[in-house]
């Protein structure tokens, strides 16, 4: 049983498209996440939706669009796609962390996505 | 403003010890997290520490934090080739969000 799912695995796509990423979560979690992870393996916070409301918003440009349809589900949608947009994009989820609480998150395997 | 650092690279021999550092700059955190990305996956907690502890052993793993000094360290004993992975240090910042180092790519040679 896959806690965190992600689809596609692998995207590859011309540059000016639009593509959508879908995250799904079975743990009953309140707070899901995505990450964005470079080729250096950095990974960078982008959005945090929590039951549905955006929590974290890190400085993205506005082509990229979370949206949450209910708490199990965090998709994301780029538009116009970029050369600079070719990264590995994690979803994660966890209980709703608080301020100064444990924040154990739960990762998905990733979606590489590769704009051409 | 919140910034969590590594070294990037570390080569050890299978049986010895790894010791990967990490430092961080929010005093704030409570907890100190350690990750673990194995390749083509994501990242799977493999052990914290709460801020008010010192040390945290967990069988082959001991997380060692200075708080004065902001530095975290997290060793593994008998260093097998399947802990060869992407280690990423982590704190929880003042918004409840995980702040990541850029990772530590851990190989291990036979």
């Amino acid at each position: 049983d896959t806690a965190v799912s992600q689809t596609p695995k692998y995207l590859v796509t011309q540059m000016g498209n639009d593509k959508s990423i879908k995250c799904e979560q079975n743990l009953g979690h309140d707070t899901m996440y995505w990450y964005k992870q470079d080729s250096k393996k950095f990974l960078k916070i982008m959005f945090s939706y929590n039951n549905k409301e955006l929590i974290i918003n890190e400085t993205v440009p506005n082509r990229f669009s979370p949206k949450s349809p209910d708490k199990a589900h965090l998709n994301l949608h780029i538009n116009s796609l970029e050369l600079g947009d070719s990264a590995v994009y994690f979803c994660a989820s966890s209980r709703r962390p608080g301020l100064a609480g444990f924040n154990e998150q739960f990762f998905g395997p990733g979606t590489r996505l590769t704009v051409l | 403003g919140e910034d969590v650092e590594q070294s990037l690279f570390l080569s050890v021999r299978e049986g010895d010890s790894s010791v990967i550092n990490c430092t961080y700059t929010d005093s704030s955190s409570t907890y100190l997290y350690w990750y673990k990305q194995e390749p083509g996956a994501g990242l799977q907690l493999l052990t914290y520490i709460f801020s008010n502890m010192d040390m945290k052993q967990d069988q082959r793993l001991t997380v060692l934090l200075n708080k004065k000094d902001k530095h975290l360290s997290l060793r593994i004993a008998d260093t097998q080739t399947g802990d060869s992975a992407i280690y990423f240090c982590a704190e929880s910042g003042n918004t409840g969000k995980l702040i990541f180092g850029q990772g530590t790519t851990l190989q291990v040679k036979p």
